[in-house]
């Protein structure tokens, strides 16, 4: 079946630092892969997303590169602000006729000044 | 609305009670989802509702669990009997379509229920 890994956190970073979460996946067929964030008291919100390989997803500085060949989706940010505090969701759909999202178990990131 | 909207945001009830959630979907969205998120255990599945296909209801739990969409567009989780392990918040989703894996589904805040 369909399965996400994404890095266990806490992940604590210094505003400004370079942020990388990984995430891994299992699907069958050709999967779409996403990133959602879910901001403290707030609902999930989609972040980005790549529906082929090599696409590059991207939004408010962030961006992940589906990898087909290592079957990763890896969450990246250059410069932290204290506002991308959140839990960051890595999730699938694996491909047409499928409807539901496989998340990952969310990356909580602490951003401290 | 703007948004998927959930109600009651907020639920405590005492074990062996029902409760029901409500979700009011983004207005033409066809497609309605309801995910679970217990702590730790990341975001679960419960069912799904496509226009007037049947539910595909493969992720509930028990049969404690049901839900229904009247007219294609509200939903109601109904969860019997509540048990401390239900505790947990209830995610309501839609999207535009229900099919094609490029679909962007939008979530709501969530119902957070707690049983005591």
């Amino acid at each position: 079946g369909n399965s996400v890994t994404q890095m266990e956190g806490p992940v604590t970073l210094s505003e400004e630092a370079f942020l990388t979460i990984n995430c891994t996946y299992t699907a069958t067929g050709y999967p779409s892969l996403f990133w959602y964030v879910q901001y403290p008291g707030e609902g999930l919100q989609l972040l980005l997303k790549a529906t082929k390989a090599d696409d590059k997803g991207s939004n408010k500085g962030f961006e992940a590169t589906y990898r087909k060949e290592t079957t990763s989706f890896h969450l990246e940010k250059g410069s932290v602000q204290v506002s991308d505090s959140a839990v960051y969701f890595c999730a699938l759909n694996s491909g047409a006729g499928s409807y539901q999202l496989t998340f990952g178990k969310g990356t909580k990131l602490s951003v401290i000044p | 609305g703007a948004g998927v909207s959930q109600s009651p945001s907020n639920k405590v009830t005492e074990k062996g009670k029902d409760v029901e959630l409500r979700c009011d979907p983004i207005s033409g969205h066809t497609a309605l989802y309801w995910y679970r998120q217990s702590l730790g255990q990341g975001l679960e599945f419960l069912i799904y509702f496509q226009g007037n296909s049947a539910p595909d209801k493969s992720g509930l739990p028990s049969d404690r669990f049901s839900a229904e969409r009247t007219g294609g567009s509200v939903s109601t989780l109904t969860i019997q009997r509540t048990q401390q392990e239900d505790s947990a918040v209830y995610l309501c989703a839609s999207s535009l379509v229900g099919t094609g894996s490029g679909n962007t589904i939008y979530f709501g805040e969530g119902s957070w229920l707690t049983v005591v």
